[in-house]
């Protein structure tokens, strides 16, 4: 299995441009988080999904970030328009229920200008 | 609010040496926490995690320990050595919510 798959793995845009972030989950897993790592605040969950349907969006910091998920095999992250103080990595991560071990995809490396 | 404190958020162990990190949380109802290993500039990876029903758990040279009436667990690794050295992070599920902790650097000094 190759593991969780992020694309791209880095990204370089200018404050104001709109910033996809795209997950391939392990096949099989019905679980998919997304998370954020900076220094300052450390690594935040987002949002995840169980089934492809959102739980929990608690941790999604403005209207400016969206997160979707139309199948079991695919997931986006969406920033518009961005930030400099985006910039951070961004995981996505998927497990097979919401109690088990989740495993990290490489990350996306988001620089915004 | 939902949160983990983990403590130390620095440690310097000399190869050999044990080390033990700690963490508290702060919802009585949470029932996993998994810990987590994050060397350089790579990603997270789970190295052991404990469920409400165990006090204890094993797995070589790992072990976690959970004390529900302190809301606390600890993180202990024995016989160090300089591959232990990276971040380690504590995390709980409360409710709804997954909460990491914020972070132990490790440094194994050889």
């Amino acid at each position: 299995d190759a593991g969780v798959i992020q694309s791209p793995r880095h990204e370089v845009t200018e404050m104001g441009q709109e910033v996809t972030l795209r997950c391939k989950p392990i096949s099989g897993h019905n679980s998919l988080f997304w998370y954020r790592q900076t220094m300052m605040r450390g690594l935040e969950l987002l949002i995840y999904f169980n089934n492809n349907v959102p739980i929990d969006d608690s941790g999604m910091p403005e209207d400016r970030f969206s997160a979707k998920m139309p199948n079991a095999s695919f997931s986006t992250l969406k920033i518009q328009p961005s930030e400099p103080r985006d910039s951070a990595v961004y995981f996505c991560a998927s497990s097979l229920g919401l109690y088990n071990e989740q495993f990290f995809g490489p990350g996306t490396r988001l620089t915004v200008l | 609010g939902e949160n983990v404190e983990q403590h130390p958020s620095t440690l310097s162990v000399q190869e050999g040496d044990s080390a033990v990190i700690k963490c508290t949380y702060s919802d009585s109802a949470s029932n996993y926490f998994p810990w987590y290993k994050q060397e350089l500039g790579k990603r997270p990876q789970l190295i052991i995690d404990i469920r409400s029903n165990v006090g204890e758990k094993k797995d070589q040279r790992i072990a976690v320990t959970l004390n529900k009436t302190a809301k606390h667990f600890s993180l202990h690794i024995t016989e160090t050595q300089p591959e232990d050295s990276a971040v380690y992070f504590c995390a709980a599920r409360m409710g709804q919510n997954f909460v990491f902790g914020p972070g132990t650097r490790l440094s194994v000094l050889p």
